[in-house]
This record gives structure tokens, C-alpha cells and sequence, in this order.
């Protein structure tokens, strides 16, 4: 099976940058993506790393280390709006590809 | 393009009672997954459907069911209904190879009482 690990809140303030880290434990790691999901709402996709490195959309970056089974998501210049919880989630190959989900980190951000 | 609709948004049962969920994919994608989330549990995995077939199941008991129609939708049954299957359920879709994303719809939140 699969094991995620992520803190389960952080708070921030506006302006101000947020990491937020990921480790998980898995046989045929084939990805890992990030989601967001407001209260009340659909989770969404942020982005996705297959391949170790630093990938950028926009205000989010997200990091991948598959050596570390180590990732995080990076989330610049916060605004209000970013509260939310943010899910991480691994793909494996060899079967459907469906995301295992993490439980979640509370992003909080205050004025 | 329209995006995943579930049916109905809100429901209410008591224990003992079955339920019948509805997830409609986005056009052309062929890959249904449904989620159970539960404060502080993440989204857990149920099952998915490709092709009408069941391709991936998660460890849930078996009063969990789901089927998927020749035009993609899908319908997620629960029986025997426990307190503890209160809970938001999600439906995603995806083109359903290797493709990066899924997409969710709103969920439906069940209250079992």
C-alpha cells in the first residue's frame, strides 16, 4: 500500500511564503500532484511532478525529490483567498493511476 | 465543457436504509473514481470505473457498490447504512490513462441519523 504524511495545519500571513511538505512510502512511485480544496468545495489540481525538480504555476510551486520520497508544495506571496486545505497525492504504476490522497494540511492565513 | 456533476448534493437516512449516488464525467472521459471524505481522513478511495468495469477498489466493505453505464456515468450504492458512512462523497473523473489530473465534482453529503 501506499503512506502520505503531511502536517496537518499551517498559518501564515498575507504576503508571507509557505512550505508545505509531503513524504510518503510507496512501491512504484510514478508521480506525485498537488490539490486544494476550499470549505465547501470540489478539491482541485494544482500541479503535478513526475520527475524530481521544481515545477512553477504562478504564485505555486511544487517539488519533487524521488530519492527522498520527499515533495512539497511552495506558495508565494499569500493572499486570503489561499486558505484552504491542500491535499498531496501519489500515483503508482501498474495499475489505474488513481491518486492515493494524503489527509490534508489546513492552510491558514491571516491579514 | 460542462464539468462533474453529482446528484442529489444533500441527502439524509437513517441507519438500515440503502442510498444511491449519481457522478456524471466530464464528455470523453471514460475514468469515474468516488472518494469518501470524513473530517481529518482525507479523501479515501472507494473504487474505480473504466469502460463500465471496475478497474481499482479501495478497502471498503462490500455494503459499498458502484456500476458505470455505456455513456460513462456512474452510480455509487451504499446498503445498510451506518452511522459512520456519514460523510462527503466525491465523484472525479479522468481521461483515465496516465494523464496528470482528475477532476471532482461537488459531492454529495450524506447525513446518516
Amino acid at each position: 500500500g501506499q503512506s502520505l504524511e503531511q502536517p496537518s495545519e499551517v498559518t501564515a500571513v498575507e504576503g508571507a511564503i509557505v512550505q508545505i511538505n509531503c513524504t510518503y512510502q510507496t512501491s512504484g512511485f510514478y508521480g506525485l500532484s498537488w490539490y486544494q480544496q476550499h470549505d465547501g468545495g470540489a478539491p482541485t489540481f494544482l500541479s503535478y511532478n513526475g520527475l524530481d525538480g521544481l515545477e512553477e504555476t504562478g504564485r505555486f510551486s511544487s517539488f519533487l525529490s524521488r530519492s527522498d520520497s520527499y515533495g512539497y508544495l511552495l506558495l508565494q506571496e499569500l493572499q486570503m483567498k489561499d486558505s484552504a486545505s491542500y491535499f498531496c497525492a501519489v500515483r503508482v504504476s501498474g495499475g489505474s493511476y488513481i491518486p492515493t490522497f494524503g489527509r490534508g494540511t489546513s492552510l491558514i492565513v491571516h491579514p | 465543457k460542462a464539468g462533474v456533476t453529482q446528484t442529489p448534493r444533500y441527502l439524509i437516512k437513517t441507519r438500515g436504509q440503502q442510498v444511491t449516488l449519481s457522478c456524471s464525467p466530464i464528455s470523453g472521459h471514460r475514468s469515474v473514481s468516488w472518494y469518501q471524505q470524513t473530517p481529518g481522513q482525507g479523501l479515501q478511495f472507494l473504487f474505480e470505473y473504466f469502460s463500465e468495469t471496475q478497474r481499482n477498489k479501495g478497502n471498503f466493505p462490500g455494503r459499498f457498490s458502484g456500476r458505470q453505464f455505456s455513456n460513462s456515468r456512474s452510480e455509487m450504492n451504499v446498503s445498510t447504512l451506518e452511522l459512520g458512512d456519514s460523510a462527503l462523497y466525491l465523484c472525479a473523473s479522468s481521461s483515465g490513462g496516465t494523464g496528470n489530473e482528475q477532476f471532482f465534482g461537488p459531492g454529495t453529503r450524506l447525513t446518516v441519523l
